[in-house]
């Protein structure tokens, strides 16, 4: 049964920082792993998608690697701004196996 | 193109009350998932649906949930006698395909209140 974790739960940081959020998950048979942006009381904003056969997918300030052998994804934030407040959920699977961590919660500080 | 459109986007119950959450996939979507996420928690996969039929239901509660995708008009999932417990996000996505490999792509939520 495919788990993901997100670590850390919370992040707190000054503005400007480069910061990495971390996504693991237990399962390397997926065909695709999602990045998502949740604000306070809103929906979903999809940020990045990975393919199984790809290892990277960038956009503007956002990178994010997947390590299937490992279990491993990282979403880099360059330049953190305040605006980046927000959750961030990592998504691995694909269609209705969509499986969702709990999410990292980021706080930027101006 | 519009996106995945779901209504309410809030929905106040009372307690022992139904409630009714639509979602309308993108056009050209005939698969339509919906998730719950618990306050403070990740979102849980709940059901699967394809046009009138329901593919899979696994993470669906055994009583008093239940979804549909009728051929006309938008999916619904339909919650009777409503409990504090309830008290959720609801979102559902749409995809063009069924496959494990399709994007699926997200509405903005239902939040359900449970007074």
């Amino acid at each position: 049964k495919q788990e993901v974790t997100q670590i850390p739960a919370a992040l707190s940081v000054p503005e400007g920082e480069n910061l990495v959020l971390n996504c693991s998950f237990t399962d390397s048979a997926i065909y695709n792993l999602q990045w998502f942006r949740q604000d306070p009381g809103k929906g979903l904003t999809s940020l990045l998608l990975i393919q199984s056969s790809q290892r990277e997918q960038t956009s503007g300030r956002l990178n994010a690697s997947l390590d299937k052998s490992s279990g491993r994804s990282t979403l880099y934030i360059a330049a953190s701004q305040p605006g980046d407040s927000a959750t961030y959920l990592c998504a691995v699977g694909g269609g209705f196996k969509t499986i969702f961590g709990a999410g990292t919660r980021l706080f930027v500080k101006a | 193109n519009a996106g995945v459109m779901q209504n309410p986007r809030h929905l106040v119950r009372r307690r022992g009350q139904e409630a009714r959450l639509r979602c309308s996939p993108m056009k050209g979507h005939s698969h339509v998932y919906w998730y719950r996420q618990l306050p403070e928690e990740g979102l849980k996969f709940m059901v699967y649906l394809q046009k009138e039929n329901i593919i899979d239901e696994s993470g669906m509660p055994k009583e008093r949930f239940s979804a549909e995708f009728p051929k006309e008009g938008p999916s619904i999932l339909r919650i009777q006698q409503v409990v504090r417990g309830d008290s959720a996000a609801y979102f559902c996505a749409s995809s063009p395909a069924g496959g494990a490999d399709t994007e699926a792509f997200f509405g903005q939520g239902t939040r359900l209140t449970v007074v």
